[in-house]
């Protein structure tokens, strides 16, 4: 089974339209993470959950929001797309504390034309 | 402000050459440190990781790295790496940010490409 798993792994839509990005892990984790990746391959954090809570919310376009409706899942959703927004989003998760390493979804490549 | 530096971005080596990527941190409490790899179209999955005890860390695929805290470093050592190596090295770091929360702080990432 996979662990965290992210759907679709690819879209394409046209600027001006909403998408959502949906993301579930089944390894009891409290805490779930979206990250940008973008052509350069630099890896940036968007938001952070905690047993549904939003904790860290980097600076990020208000179009882009959170959604978590029990703690394993995490979705996306961005609203008027943007050429710019085009990159590889990942969802990962982590349990808590300090030593807890991150488990990354494969990936959901956004190509806004 | 905390951060995590790696200092090259781009590497290239031939097959059976020696690897070091550097890390650097800036961070004054204790650290829990992490690399992570990123296969060509994959995820990130974890290499290694130091959290205390012996500061050299072995990971899987015959990586390991030390983690010298004089030098707030955590370099990532091959002794020979290989062309299935070619990929995106990431370094991390988990520390509290200001709101008292922990997260990992990541590097910019390392590509490494590794010619036959």
């Amino acid at each position: 089974d996979t662990a965290v798993s992210q759907t679709p792994k690819y879209l394409v839509t046209q600027m001006g339209n909403d998408k959502s990005i949906k993301c579930e892990q089944n390894l009891g984790h409290d805490t779930m993470y979206w990250y940008k990746q973008d052509s350069k391959k630099f890896l940036k954090i968007m938001f952070s959950y905690n047993n549904k809570e939003l904790i860290i919310n980097e600076t990020v376009p208000n179009r882009f929001s959170p959604k978590s409706p029990d703690k394993a899942h995490l979705n996306l959703h961005i609203n008027s797309l943007e050429l710019g927004d085009s990159a590889v989003y990942f969802c990962a998760s982590s349990p808590e504390g300090a030593r807890a390493e991150a488990f990354f979804g494969q990936g959901t490549r956004l190509t806004v034309v | 402000a905390q951060s995590v530096s790696q200092h090259n971005h781009h590497v290239i080596l031939s097959e059976a050459a020696s690897l070091e990527l550097g890390c650097n941190y800036s961070y004054g409490g204790t650290v829990n440190l992490f690399w992570y790899v990123q296969y060509p179209g994959q995820h990130l999955q974890l290499l290694l990781k130091y959290f205390s005890g012996d500061p050299l860390v072995k990971g899987i695929k015959g990586f390991e790295a030390e983690f010298i805290k004089s030098k707030f470093s955590f370099n990532l050592r091959k002794p020979s790496v290989q062309w299935s190596d070619t990929a995106e090295y990431f370094c991390a770091v988990n520390a509290r940010n200001a709101g008292n929360n922990r997260k990992l702080i990541w590097g910019l990432g390392t590509s490494l490409a590794v010619n036959p």
